[in-house]
């Protein structure tokens, strides 16, 4: 049984960082390309960042790049996200999940949230 | 920037009824088109790839349709665990993109 297990949330203030994982069980970690996904409060679905499986390509939504970073860990199977200068409209749950064959979304993990305020 | 329309934004309708979702790009994405079932407190579910594949373990119920622009996604007889928000996602061009979602609910 595939499992991806978020954890890292919590209550920042603006421009503050945090990083999120997601540890990955019963999948070829190293093999998986792997994204991270938002959706803030009554909201819909906001795809934030992207890894290939390989690491050698990182893909990023325009309202986070230059201030979030993806990594992965093969050896940990662990998915990072670094948030750093964080703002009120980052405030959401983050998801990460499992690449299919094509960039759609075949495994999703349980999500935290992310709130930030002062 | 691709964007994806979904409409109608709210479907309400009876258990066992048929229930028609559509989906909108702003332009061409081939068939690299997904849909997801999320439902409150939960994680999405991926139901629908390719336009029209169904992922492992989603029941016949579910079917999708379409290519290029326009595309939906059928349910044809609803239960009551199928009452949920459902959103489209094409993986055609980065950034990858979600439509705005279709709440179903019951009528």
């Amino acid at each position: 049984e595939v499992q991806l297990l978020v954890s890292g949330g919590g209550l920042v203030q603006p421009g503050g960082s945090l990083r999120l994982s997601c540890a990955a069980s019963g999948l070829t970690f190293s093999s998986s390309a792997m994204t991270w996904v938002r959706q803030a409060p009554g909201k819909g679905l906001e795809w934030v960042s992207g890894i290939s499986a390989s690491a050698d390509n990182t893909f990023y939504a325009d309202s986070v790049k230059g201030r979030f970073t993806v990594s992965r860990d093969s050896s940990k199977n662990t998915l990072y996200l670094q948030m750093n200068s964080l703002r009120d409209e980052d405030t959401a749950v983050y998801y990460c999940a499992k690449v299919g064959g094509g960039w759609y979304l075949v495994y999703w993990g349980q999500g935290t949230l992310v709130t930030v305020s002062s | 920037e691709i964007v994806m329309t979904q409409s109608p934004a709210t479907l309400s309708v009876s258990p066992g009824e048929r229930a028609t979702l559509s989906c909108r790009a702003s332009q061409s994405v081939n068939n690299k088109l997904a849909w997801y079932q999320q439902k409150p407190g939960q994680a999405p579910r991926l139901l629908i790839y390719g336009a029209s594949t169904r992922a492992t373990d989603i029941p016949a119920t579910f079917s999708g349709s379409g290519s290029g622009t326009e595309f939906t996604l059928t349910i044809s007889s609803l239960q009551s665990e199928d009452f949920a928000v459902y959103y489209c996602q094409q993986y055609n061009n980065w950034p990858l993109t979600f439509g705005g979602g279709t709440k179903v609910e019951i009528k």
